[in-house]
């Protein structure tokens, strides 16, 4: 079974600093996606950011970019410029690709980092 | 575009009592998951219907069952609560069900809480 791991329940920032999340997780598979998340009091689970597990590119969103590293099976991201706008908890996500049991869009969470962001 | 509606945003319920949650995906979206968020226990994946098909489920006992209309829309049923069945149940929907590099939107939950 696959599970994720995110180490840091809590973490803070200065604004306009940079702050990176861990997250490693644990799979047989070898195609797969990975997605971060974030879920302001609102609760509203938002997607920040989204990696294919056969692109070796790391992606990119605005601020927010991702250290993927498939061997090693981590996943953390990188807030850049934090704003005040960031704080919020982040979660870490796995699903599978279509090569094992078929489609699905079955998201394995990890147990999320909260970030503060001071100002 | 609308986003994801659910419906009702709190609940109140006792134990034993059954209770019906509603989701509203984006339109033209088919495939709809629902996912329970506690404290203890974290995001779990209940289960996912794609084409009023329940695709996947998760490991939750049969007191927790759902479905899907034709137009798409979604309701999870719990029956028998119990006061661990007090959570945020989060919906979410994806536009391309046979591909699996469409994200998930997600709704902005129902808090049920089972005195």
């Amino acid at each position: 079974a696959q599970t994720v791991t995110q180490s840091q329940p809590e973490m803070s920032v200065q604004e306009a600093e940079t702050v990176t999340l861990s997250c490693t997780y644990d799979t047989s598979e070898s195609d797969y996606y990975l997605f971060w998340y974030k879920q302001p009091p609102s609760r509203q689970m938002i997607l920040v950011i989204r990696q294919e597990a056969y692109k070796q590119q790391n992606a990119t969103e605005n601020r927010f970019s991702v250290n993927f590293q498939k061997a090693a099976k981590s996943f953390s991201l990188k807030i850049s410029d934090s704003q005040l706008g960031d704080a919020a908890m982040y979660f870490c996500a796995y699903r599978s690709g279509g090569n094992y049991g078929g489609a699905t869009n079955k998201l394995i969470f990890g147990t999320g980092t909260l970030l503060a962001v001071q100002p | 575009k609308a986003g994801v509606t659910q419906t009702p945003r709190y609940l109140i319920k006792t134990r034993g009592q059954q209770v019906t949650l509603s989701c509203s995906p984006i339109s033209g979206h088919r495939s709809v998951s629902w996912y329970q968020q506690t404290p203890g226990q974290g995001l779990q994946f209940l289960f996912e219907y794609f084409s009023e098909t329940q695709r996947n489920k998760g490991n939750f006992p049969g007191r927790f069952s759902g479905r899907q209309f034709s137009n798409s829309r979604s309701e999870m049923n719990v029956s028998t609560l119990e006061l661990g069945d007090s959570a945020l149940y989060l919906c979410a929907s994806s536009g391309q069900g046979a591909s699996y590099n469409s994200p998930l939107h997600f709704g902005n939950g129902t808090r049920l809480t089972v005195t």
